[in-house]
């Protein structure tokens, strides 16, 4: 059974603070791996993605991969209360379906 | 990537009765998904829509409860048949699009309540 463990939080962090959200995967074959944002009562929204051990930045968000640690974390950088949302972390093995982690609640305090 | 959308965007319904959910891409992609999730709750996969042939089910789901059709490339239907109150959830559906063929976007979702 692959599987995608994410803290489910609620993580609470400062505005201005950087928030580290973090995923670990069991199937050592996974080759892509997302970060989907999601708001309380919304669909979610794809915030990143990466394929190569290492680091990947896009503005405020920084996505981490490590494949030997099997590890995936997301770093928001100047976190805003509208970062607010619940963060999905995402696998996929190489096949056309993609196993969700059950997200992080992520709390950025004005 | 792909944007897609879906009909109707909430619904109320009574028990027994059955709701059909459509969802539209904006370009043609391989493969269309149907996940629920309930309030505060992670995605469950319901589905995979193939065009062309039989929907694949996970585990737990079956294809009279939920028939799917997938009639071509950017179109599919996620029915909910004979509804409970345990049917009481949001219906996404999602596509593999581009950038990369593994990236999924979900639709806007379907509240769906039944009373």
């Amino acid at each position: 059974q692959k599987e995608v463990e994410q803290n489910s939080g609620p993580l609470s962090v400062p505005e201005g603070a950087i928030a580290s959200l973090n995923c670990t995967y069991s199937d050592r074959g996974s080759q892509s791996f997302f970060w989907y944002r999601q708001y309380s009562g919304k669909s979610p929204e794809l915030i990143m993605f990466i394929y190569s051990n290492g680091d990947k930045e896009d503005g405020r968000f920084t996505a981490q991969l490590n494949k030997a640690s099997q590890y995936v974390s997301l770093l928001i950088r100047d976190s805003q209360p509208s970062d607010s949302a619940t963060y999905l972390c995402a696998v996929n093995s190489g096949g056309f379906k993609t196993i969700f982690g059950a997200g992080t609640r992520l709390f950025v305090k004005a | 990537s792909a944007v897609i959308s879906q009909k109707p965007s909430r619904d109320i319904c009574q028990r027994g009765t059955s709701l059909t959910i459509q969802c539209q891409v904006d370009s043609q992609v391989t493969m269309m998904f149907w996940y629920r999730q309930q309030p505060g709750q992670s995605l469950t996969l319901i589905a995979t829509a193939n065009q062309g042939s039989e929907a694949t089910y996970e585990s737990g789901f079956v294809i009279d409860k939920f028939p799917i059709s997938r009639p071509n490339l950017t179109f599919s239907t996620l029915t909910v048949s004979n509804m409970s109150p345990e049917d009481s959830s949001i219906y996404l559906c999602s596509a593999l699009g581009t950038p990369a063929q593994e990236t999924q976007y979900f639709g806007p979702g379907t509240r769906l309540l039944v009373l």
